[in-house]
């Protein structure tokens, strides 16, 4: 089975520019999750996915940043313009919809965004 | 508030050596807690978790956690390090809210393992 997989693994952009990141969650996962670690912070949640709707995005920083989830199954995260502080890692996660296994989240390997 | 905290930044052990690294949550009703594993390059990977019952959990790669309420702590141990365990170490607890779901993690315990 297919982890969770994320596009690019390396983005540097400069200051003023677009960049969207991708999520493919696994299969058949109706939750999916954003997450972002700042250099030297911890890992902040950013959004929850239930299939294609936004259940929780209390933890979108600001208007510069937009997720989608078309059809309820890949994401994207859209930062514009990106600023010098959004530089970082960006998680993806998915788990199951059942109760029970919600909470087993499981993790892509990030994408590390570089704005200069 | 919900946190998590991971009081030591980086640890050094040798190989062979037992480990054990902290953690201290705040939550407000019994939680959903986690150690996640990141090794270079890689994603995070759920190494256990307690949502309820027995309070000394076990995971992958020979890793345990207990979880002392009274404490408010959940700290991972493990009897011998491999120089492959060499990563970061992420504690973090489940929070649910108006039917949503997110995880609130530590800052990270870097673990060193020397020969």
């Amino acid at each position: 089975e297919a982890g969770v997989t994320q596009f690019p693994s390396h983005s540097v952009i400069e200051k003023g520019q677009t960049v969207t990141l991708r999520c493919d969650p696994i299969s058949g996962h109706d939750n999916l999750y954003w997450y972002r670690r700042v250099m030297g912070k911890e890992i902040k949640f950013l959004l929850h996915f239930v299939k294609e709707s936004k259940q929780d995005e209390s933890g979108m920083p600001n208007n510069r940043f937009l997720a989608e989830r078309t059809g309820g199954t890949y994401s994207t995260l859209k930062v514009q313009p990106a600023e010098l502080e959004d530089s970082g890692v960006y998680f993806c996660a998915s788990s199951e919809g059942r109760a029970g296994k919600a909470y087993e989240q499981y993790f892509g390997p990030g994408t590390r965004l570089t704005v200069t | 508030a919900q946190s998590v905290t991971q009081p030591d930044i980086h640890i050094t052990v040798s190989e062979g050596a037992s480990l054990e690294l902290r953690c201290n949550y705040s939550y407000g009703a019994t939680p959903y807690l986690f150690w996640y594993v990141q090794s270079p390059g890689q994603g995070l990977q759920l190494l256990l978790k307690y949502f309820s019952g027995d309070t000394l959990v076990q995971g992958i790669k020979g890793f345990e956690a207990e979880f002392k309420r009274s404490q408010s702590s959940f700290n991972l141990r493990k009897p011998s390090v491999h120089w492959s365990d060499a990563a970061e170490y992420f504690c973090a607890v489940g929070s649910t809210n108006t039917g949503g779901f997110k995880t609130i993690f530590g800052a990270g315990t870097r673990l060193f393992v020397k020969a």
